[in-house]
């Protein structure tokens, strides 16, 4: 089965810098990948996805790479804002259901 | 536009109590819905998921069941409720064109 995963459990990061959040899966069969934000107590909120077919997809101040040789993808978000303090998920799927990885808790600090 | 509806946001129930969650999607058909839950300080883990009215797809053997009664309606429930059954349970939907949207979750906590 699929197995998603985070390198890293906490990122610090001061507001301005830009910030990087990268994330490994397993299953080679995996053809969506998506990254999800979630605040305390709050259901996941979509922030970006990316098909196989594609290397890197940009949003407003986000920008997912895929690279399929590693299976590697990651999250890098511009100019950091203490608005984007929370856990990120990414998510991997072959099928109908979604794999995500543990998480990785991000911190801006002023 | 497509929104969904996920009740109640927080519920204490005694061991060995019913449970039942409910969750509503508008504005789309057909589409495929979930049931994830996650533990604290954890990631989700799919329990089940469903493509059509009857049909349901478990991902992990456990205390719980699911039900999809209506096209838009799926249901959580259990008969039993043990302690390792609390978590925040999310509902989710998607659809052809559509990424996968997540309701607001309810915490439950078996006491």
């Amino acid at each position: 089965g699929e197995s998603v995963g985070l390198h890293l459990p906490t990122l610090s990061v001061q507001e301005g810098d830009n910030s990087i959040i990268n994330c490994a899966y397993s299953n080679s069969a995996s053809d969506y990948f998506i990254w999800y934000k979630q605040e305390s107590g709050k259901g996941p909120q979509f922030i970006i996805d990316i098909r196989s077919n594609m290397d890197k997809r940009q949003g407003q101040r986000v920008t997912v790479l895929l690279n399929k040789t590693v299976k590697h993808l990651s999250l890098q978000i511009a100019a950091t804002q203490p608005g984007d303090s929370a856990v990120y998920f990414c998510a991997g799927s072959s099928g109908y259901a979604l794999n995500f990885g543990k998480g990785t808790s991000l911190l801006v600090t002023p | 536009s497509q929104t969904i509806h996920q009740w109640p946001a927080t519920l204490v129930q005694p061991v060995g109590s019913p449970l039942s969650l409910e969750c509503t999607v508008e504005g789309t058909s057909n589409p495929n819905l979930y049931w994830y839950r996650q533990a604290a300080g954890r990631g989700l883990q799919l329990l089940f998921y469903s493509v059509g009215i009857g049909q349901i797809s478990s991902e992990v053997p456990q205390n719980l069941s699911a039900s999809r009664p209506q096209d838009r309606q799926f249901i959580l429930s259990s008969k039993k409720l043990l302690l390792s059954d609390s978590g925040f349970y999310l509902c989710a939907w998607s659809g052809q064109l559509y990424g996968y949207t997540f309701g607001s979750g309810t915490r439950l906590t078996v006491v």
